[in-house]
């Protein structure tokens, strides 16, 4: 198993360009979830996902879109990326949304906008 | 304001000292997890704690979670150069089971000089 996939690894955007940070995991999971990580914050959640088709918002949402129709992908989009976008992005997937499952994390992509 | 509180924020400790970093919160705590994260990289799962105190150990880590729930420690004994790194802590604090919804702490920043 590959376990949780993320790509780009690096990317740097301008000011209003839009992209998407892919998400995937191997593992029939289907508990996923979107954190952006900044110093001194710790691990915030942008997004969740409890299955395939239903999706929620986090503590910071905003700038940001998420859908889920596979259960292997969870992929991320910024429509309009501004600087305060400019993070450290992790995926997680665990098996379901019991709290007795342990969470995976993917190694995170580092995005900078100019 | 940040609901779940590390403390220390940073620690420095010489090799073979012990150490303890903690984790609180004004809600009790749920589902609480331990994780570490070297440098640039992603996270690593160390030890998931449920009940009001438990007890789990790894090696040379032990991590407790009281018994009203509202605080973990995690403790290193014997701190080797390999442990330095960001350890997060993570935990649902609303128990409800229905969104396993994690939240982060900070992190804490532990450094072991040899």
């Amino acid at each position: 198993n590959a376990g949780v996939t993320q790509t780009p690894k690096f990317q740097v955007l301008k000011t209003g360009q839009s992209m998407t940070l892919q998400c995937a995991q191997d593992m029939n999971h289907e508990y996923m979830s979107w954190y952006r990580q900044d110093p001194g914050m710790g691990l915030r959640l942008i997004h969740y996902s409890v299955g395939a088709g239903i999706t929620d918002q986090g503590e910071v949402p905003n700038g940001y879109n998420v859908s889920r129709s596979t259960t292997e992908d969870f992929p991320l989009r910024l429509l309009s990326a501004a600087p305060s976008q400019t993070s450290v992005y992790f995926c997680a997937s665990r098996r379901d949304r019991s709290l007795q499952e342990t969470q995976y994390f993917g190694p995170g992509t580092r995005l900078l906008v100019l | 304001s940040q609901e779940l509180e590390q403390s220390p924020q940073s620690l420095i400790v010489q090799e073979g000292k012990n150490l303890t970093i903690n984790c609180t919160s004004s809600k009790t705590l749920y589902g609480l997890y331990w994780y570490k994260q070297k440098y640039g990289e992603g996270l690593i799962f160390l030890m998931m704690l449920q009940k009001g105190g438990e007890e789990k150990s790894h090696e040379k880590i032990t991590a407790k979670l009281d018994e009203k729930k509202q605080q973990s420690s995690l403790h290193i004994t014997a701190s080797q150069p390999s442990h330095a790194g960001i350890y997060l802590c993570g935990a649902d604090l609303h128990g409800s089971g229905n969104t396993g919804k994690l939240i982060f702490g900070q992190g804490t920043t532990l450094q072991v000089k040899p």
